[in-house]
């Protein structure tokens, strides 16, 4: 098993541009969720899913984009970057919503946007 | 709103000795679990230790403990035997609302960052 694999590591954008972050799981997992974390403040929840086709707003959803199509995949899209969204991002997988599963985080993507 | 308070910003511990780190949280859930995540200078988050809001009993797993008092609404993180190895930030969390399906949000603290010295 992979775990949760996250692409890209690194990333740099210029303010505007647009991008993908992207977050595989290979455990089956109904529920996957993305989040940011910032120097002093934490982990803080950005979207998430219970399941394919299903998504849901976190705390801090303003300026992205989320979809899940397959089970597997739940990519986090940047509308238009801003220096604002410079952050470390993390996806994370469970098992199903109502049961108390650890959350399996992947490597996470520090992003840059000057 | 959920909130979690990690008031120990850094914390120093010889190894071989025991660390409380300190979390408290406040819900008006009935029903919530409690995490402790361990994050090294490498960025990953580990996975150290669950505790439910029924739980009679503090969890443990190995040199970790959860210090769980409900009507103190704390979730203190014990860790025994310091090791060089535990030197890293920790992180407190609470996923809200389990009986009624919430999804498994969760709601994270500031943080402590522990040394572990010789």
């Amino acid at each position: 098993n992979a775990g949760v694999t996250q692409t890209p590591k690194f990333q740099v954008l210029k303010t505007g541009q647009s991008m993908t972050l992207q977050c595989a799981q290979d455990m089956n997992h109904e529920y996957m969720s993305w989040y940011r974390q910032d120097p002093g403040m934490g982990l803080r929840l950005i979207h998430y899913s219970v399941g394919a086709g299903i998504t849901d707003q976190g705390e801090v959803p303003n300026g992205y984009n989320v979809s899940r199509s397959t089970t597997e995949d739940f990519p986090l899209r940047l509308l238009s970057a801003a220096p604002s969204q410079t952050s470390v991002y993390f996806c994370a997988s469970s098992y199903h919503e109502g049961a108390n599963y650890e959350q399996y985080f992947g490597p996470g993507t520090r992003l840059t946007v000057t | 709103a959920q909130k979690i308070t990690q008031t120990q910003p850094g914390m120093f511990v010889q190894e071989k000795e025991a660390v409380t780190l300190d979390c408290t949280y406040d819900t008006s859930d009935q029903s919530y679990g409690l995490f402790w995540y361990k994050q090294p200078s490498s960025g990953e988050m580990i996975f150290l230790i669950y505790q439910g809001s029924y739980d009679e009993q503090n969890a443990t797993e190995g040199r970790y403990s959860l210090n769980f008092q409900k009507a103190r609404k704390s979730a203190n993180l014990v860790i025994s035997a310091s090791q060089l190895g535990d030197s890293a930030m920790y992180f407190c969390a609470m996923r809200e609302d389990i009986l009624t399906g919430g999804g498994n949000k969760l709601t994270f603290g500031t943080g402590t960052q522990l040394k572990v010295e010789l």
